[in-house]
C-alpha cells in the first residue's frame, strides 16, 4: 500500500496568515492526489483534484502542488472559515490511502 | 452536481452486520463510481472500497476482505455497504462518495451515517 504522510499532524496560525501543509507519497503516484478540508461533524469537501486542480466552488487562495511523492498544500490569507483539518488522498493506485490529516488552529 | 443522501444511524451488536445506503439525487452511478469511507471517532480517513456500478466492478482492500459487500442498484441509483462480523472499532461514521473511473474518486459526499457497534 502507498502511505501517505501529511506534515505538520497540526499547525497554529492566525487569520490573514499564510500555511503550506506537505504531503509525501511512500512511491510515485504522479498527480493522482486530492485534498480536502473536514470541519467536525461534516463531511470531507473536496479542494484539489489531480495535485493542483480546484474543485468547482473553491476560492483561489488554495493552491495545491507537486508531482511524483511529494506535494503541498498552500492557503493564503487565512480567514475564520479555514481553520479545519485537512487531509490529503491518493487516487494513483489501490487501495486509495489517505494521510493522517493536518489540524489547522486559530492561534 | 449528484447529491448522495446516506440511510441513518445504526446501533449493532458485535458480531452482527450492518448495511448502509447511497442514494444518487441529480445522476446516475451508470458511468461513475462509488466509494465507501469511514472515521472513527476522532480519527482519520481510512478507505474502505468502491464499485463502478455499471460494470459491476469492485475493489476492497485487505483489511476488509471477506467482512465487506459493496453493490448497486441502477434502476434506483442506490449503492449499498455491508459489513459483517461487527465488533467495537467498527464504531465509525460512514461515508459514501461518488467520483471517476479515472480521475478523482471522492468527489461528491454523502452525509456520513453514524454507526455504532456495542453490547
Amino acid at each position: 500500500d502507498i502511505q501517505m504522510t501529511q506534515s505538520p499532524s497540526s499547525l497554529s496560525a492566525s487569520v490573514g496568515d499564510r500555511v503550506t501543509i506537505t504531503c509525501r507519497a511512500s512511491q510515485g503516484i504522479s498527480d493522482n492526489l486530492a485534498w480536502f478540508q473536514q470541519k467536525p461533524g461534516k463531511a470531507p469537501k473536496p479542494l484539489i483534484y489531480a495535485a493542483s486542480k480546484l474543485q468547482g466552488g473553491v476560492p483561489s487562495k488554495f493552491i495545491g502542488s507537486g508531482s511524483g511523492t511529494d506535494f503541498t498544500l498552500t492557503i493564503s490569507s487565512l480567514q475564520p472559515e479555514d481553520f479545519a483539518t485537512y487531509y490529503c488522498q491518493q487516487y494513483n493506485t489501490f487501495p486509495r490511502t489517505f494521510g493522517q490529516g493536518t489540524k489547522l488552529e486559530i492561534k | 452536481q449528484v447529491q448522495l443522501v446516506q440511510s441513518g444511524a445504526e446501533v449493532k451488536k458485535p458480531g452482527s452486520s450492518v448495511k448502509v445506503s447511497c442514494q444518487a439525487f441529480g445522476g446516475t452511478l451508470s458511468s461513475y463510481t462509488l466509494s465507501w469511507v469511514r472515521q472513527a471517532p476522532g480519527q482519520g480517513l481510512e478507505w474502505m472500497g468502491r464499485i463502478i456500478p455499471y460494470l459491476g466492478v469492485t475493489d476492497y482492500p485487505e483489511t476488509f476482505q471477506g467482512r465487506i459487500s459493496i453493490t448497486a442498484e441502477r434502476s434506483t441509483s442506490t449503492t449499498s455497504m455491508e459489513l459483517s462480523s461487527l465488533r467495537s472499532d467498527d464504531t465509525a461514521v460512514y461515508f459514501c462518495a461518488h467520483g471517476y473511473r479515472f480521475g478523482p474518486d471522492l468527489d461528491s459526499w454523502g452525509q456520513g451515517t453514524l454507526v455504532i457497534v456495542s453490547s
